[in-house]
Formats: structure tokens, sequence, C-alpha cells
């Protein structure tokens, strides 16, 4: 299999503070790990691409001192939310590409982002 | 820009029967092709991948690729109301990130 777990899969947080989730692939090993953001009734918004012991690559009006990503191993990469406000509550979730094979991206479960 | 494009919906087929969901993509260099289904408020799930021109059939899923037509479909058979749903196309060319479509929401009526 391929799984890809998110923690924690809810957060509510109060304005101004920061918040780290953390993206896991359990079962394989990925060199490339995606951060996306959904709204509701949105599509799925890429924020940014972040390769295993190097910088993230982040999309266009997307704020890298905002949202920073850490991809310290093969199996685990960070965002974390600084001074969130409450235009940021969405729902981001996280995907991994395998070391090696196909470049098929699994998804992990979300989570849930609620700023007051 | 790299474009995918998708109807949006809601398709609304009856319990039993085919369901048809289509996708269009602008980058003549795709090489990847999925499809993911998307539950209302989860996270994308895989459900086929395609690379080459032709069918792929997995149970009752048959992902359709066209290179030539830029087109990409997938097919439901036996369409179950757990299969309503938002199906998202996805494509890609070597390394780069997957490109969503904005999905087509399904709706199979028992």
């Amino acid at each position: 299999g391929a799984v890809v777990s998110q923690h924690p899969s809810w957060v509510i947080c109060k304005s101004g503070t920061s918040v780290k989730i953390e993206c896991r692939s359990l079962d394989f090993q990925a060199t490339t790990m995606f951060w996306y953001r959904q709204f509701p009734k949105q599509s799925l918004m890429l924020m940014a691409t972040s390769n295993e012991g190097s910088k993230a690559t982040y999309e266009q009006g997307v704020e890298k001192d905002k949202f920073l990503i850490n991809h310290a191993s093969l199996t685990l990469s960070t965002l974390t939310v600084t001074s969130a406000h409450p235009e940021d509550s969405s729902f981001y979730i996280c995907s991994a590409r395998r070391l090696a094979g196909a470049n098929t991206q699994y998804f992990g479960p979300g989570t849930r982002l609620t700023v007051l | 820009q790299k474009e995918v494009e998708q109807n949006s919906g809601p398709l609304s087929v009856p319990e039993g029967a085919i369901a048809s969901l289509n996708c269009t993509y602008s980058d003549r260099g795709s090489q990847s092709f999925f499809w993911y289904r998307q539950y209302s408020g989860k996270s994308p799930e895989l459900i086929m991948s395609i690379y080459s021109n032709g069918d792929k059939e997995d149970g009752r899923f048959t992902a359709q690729l066209n290179k030539a037509s830029q087109y990409v479909s997938l097919l439901i058979r036996d369409s179950q109301p757990s299969d309503s749903a938002t199906y998202l196309c996805a494509v890609n060319r070597g390394n780069t990130p997957l490109v969503f479509g904005k999905g087509t929401r399904l709706s199979v009526i028992a």
C-alpha cells in the first residue's frame, strides 16, 4: 500500500498563534511531498512542493514566511502556519510521491484548521 | 497555463447505470493521467492511473486515454449510491506536480 498520515486531523486555534501540521508517509519513502489547501466547495490549490533536504518551492501568491515547510526526512514533512488569522481557516492536505517507481501522488486524510 | 477541464456537474445517474466522466487537458506533453475520488469533507483517494492510449480496467472502473484528442475519461459500471462523490482528473509530465481539474460531482440515485 501507500499510506500517508496527517496530524492533527483538526485543530482550532486563536488568531495570532502558530499551528504545525505533520505529514508522514508510513510505508514508503517520499522524495517529494506536496501541500494543498482547499476551501469549501472549491478545488484543490497547490501551495508548495517540498523535496527532502532542500527548500520548498512555493506557488505564486503563497507567502513562504507565513507557511513554513520543512521536509527533514524521506517520511516526514511539516507545514507551520505562522500567526494564523481567520482567513487561514481551511482544509490542508498533504500528498507524497514515492522515491522510486511511478509518479503517483498519495494523499493524507487532511487537517481542518479553524482560526478564531 | 496548463489546464485540466472537467464538467462540474452534477451528473446524476440511476443506480446500476454506467456513469461517464470526461476530462480534457491542454498540455500535449502530459505523460501521466489519474482519477481521484473525493467525498465531501475528505481528501482525494486514488482510483486509477493510466499512461498509454487505450482502456484500462480495474473492477467496475475503466479509464480511457486518447492523447491525440487530449482526452481522458472514467467509466463507472453498475453505479452505486456509494459512488456519489466528486471525481478529480489530474495530469502531469515528468516530476512536476499534478495539475487537477475542478472535479465533476456525481450523484447516483437509488
